[in-house]
This record gives structure tokens, sequence and C-alpha cells, in this order.
């Protein structure tokens, strides 16, 4: 069974543009939920999709956005770029029929830089 | 929301010696804590994990305890390898999402 996929891999954009990343979970996964990974604040929670519905989201401001189409595929936006969102964008995949309790599983990345 | 605290932030053991992780989290209806190894230029990769009605699970050299009442986790390994320096995180899960510990780095000198 093929892995979580994240596209593009590597991204380089500059202040007040925006972007968008692509996820895709492994097979028969309905849950997908995005993090931002940085040196200085780890792992930090943006949201979580769940059959096209959003059902929890962080303390990230509205700049940051995401959906999740009918195939589970998800996207996340960030739009009007600053510095501060150069990161690591981790997406990760669960089952989501167990709830809080699903193992999730980690795609490898989009590295953003914003220059 | 949740809090969870993870130390030490940095660890050296030596090859063949054990290592220990402890993580506490601050809501007690967060009901699932896994484990994840993330190296260098890698994704997270889960470990082991652990639900709330189970205080220790084994998986070959790695094991982790749960103390529900302290609300506190750790994560053993035993004759550790190089092959097992990584950056470990803890987490705990409540509300659809996951609320990682800041990072435990481990260094296993040969």
């Amino acid at each position: 069974k093929a892995g979580v996929t994240q596209t593009p891999r590597y991204l380089i954009k500059t202040r007040g543009q925006q972007v968008t990343l692509s996820c895709s979970p492994i097979s028969g996964h309905r849950s997908v939920s995005w993090y931002q990974q940085t040196p200085g604040q780890g792992l930090q929670f943006l949201f979580e999709y769940f059959s096209e519905t959003q059902r929890n989201k962080g303390n990230f401001p509205g700049r940051f956005s995401g959906r999740q189409f009918s195939n589970s595929r998800s996207e996340m936006n960030v739009s009007t770029l600053e510095l501060g969102d150069s990161a690591l964008y981790l997406c990760a995949s669960s089952l989501g029929r167990g709830g809080d309790t699903d193992t999730q599983y980690f795609g490898p990345g989009t590295r953003l830089t914003v220059l | 929301g949740e809090n969870v605290e993870q130390h030490p932030s940095t660890l050296s053991v030596q090859e063949g010696d054990s290592a220990v992780i402890k993580c506490t989290y601050s809501d007690s209806a967060s009901n699932y804590f896994p484990w994840y190894k993330q190296e260098l230029g890698k994704r997270p990769q889960l470990i082991i994990d652990i639900r709330s009605n189970v205080g220790e699970k084994k998986d070959q050299r790695i094991a982790v305890t749960l103390n529900k009442t302290a609300k506190h986790f750790s994560l053993h390994i035993t004759e550790t390898q190089p092959e097992d320096s990584a950056v470990y995180f803890c987490a705990a899960s409540g509300s659809y999402q996951l609320t990682f510990g800041k990072g435990t780095k481990l260094s296993v000198i040969p």
C-alpha cells in the first residue's frame, strides 16, 4: 500500500505571495491532518479534515486554510506569505473511524522557504 | 487546550545503555499517546503507541509506560544502537488533534 504523498517537496516564494500544498493520504484513509514544523516551535497542529469537513483547527491566523476533496486528498493554502511561514509542512493521514485514537502516518513534507 | 512537556531536550548515551524520555500532558481527556522517531531530513515515523486503557506496552527494545493519574508517560529504549540516534517526539491525542512535545535529540555514542 502506497504511503502518504505530498507535493511539491520544495517551494521558494517571496513575501506577500500565496502557496497551495497538496497531500494524498493512504488509500482508505479518510482523515488528513496538517502540521507546521519549525526548529523553534516543533510540530504544531494546523487543522484536521474528515469526509470533507474540518473537525478541528489549531491556533494559526486565517491566512492558513485548507480543504478536503471527496477522494480524501487535501490541500492547504497560505496567503500573504510572511518570512515566519518558512517551515516544513507535514500532513498525516489516518482511517478516521476511531476518532481521537487513530494512528496517524506522516507524509515526507513540503519544505517552504519564504524570501 | 492540551499542553505536552517533554524532557530532556537532548540525551547522549553509550551504545548498549538504556535511554528514557519522559512526557507530561495537561488534558485528562487525552486517551492516545504515540511516539514518533524522526531522522534528519525524513518524515516522523511511529515507533510505538499506547491507549489510555493500558499501563505498559513493549515492542522488542522499545517500551512505553503510562500513568494516567499523574498524567505522564515515558519511552524506554534498551540496548541502544547507533541507528537509534534521532529526534523522538511524544504526543497526546484529543479533540481530533495530536499535540506534540518539543522533541528529544538522542545521540547514541558507539
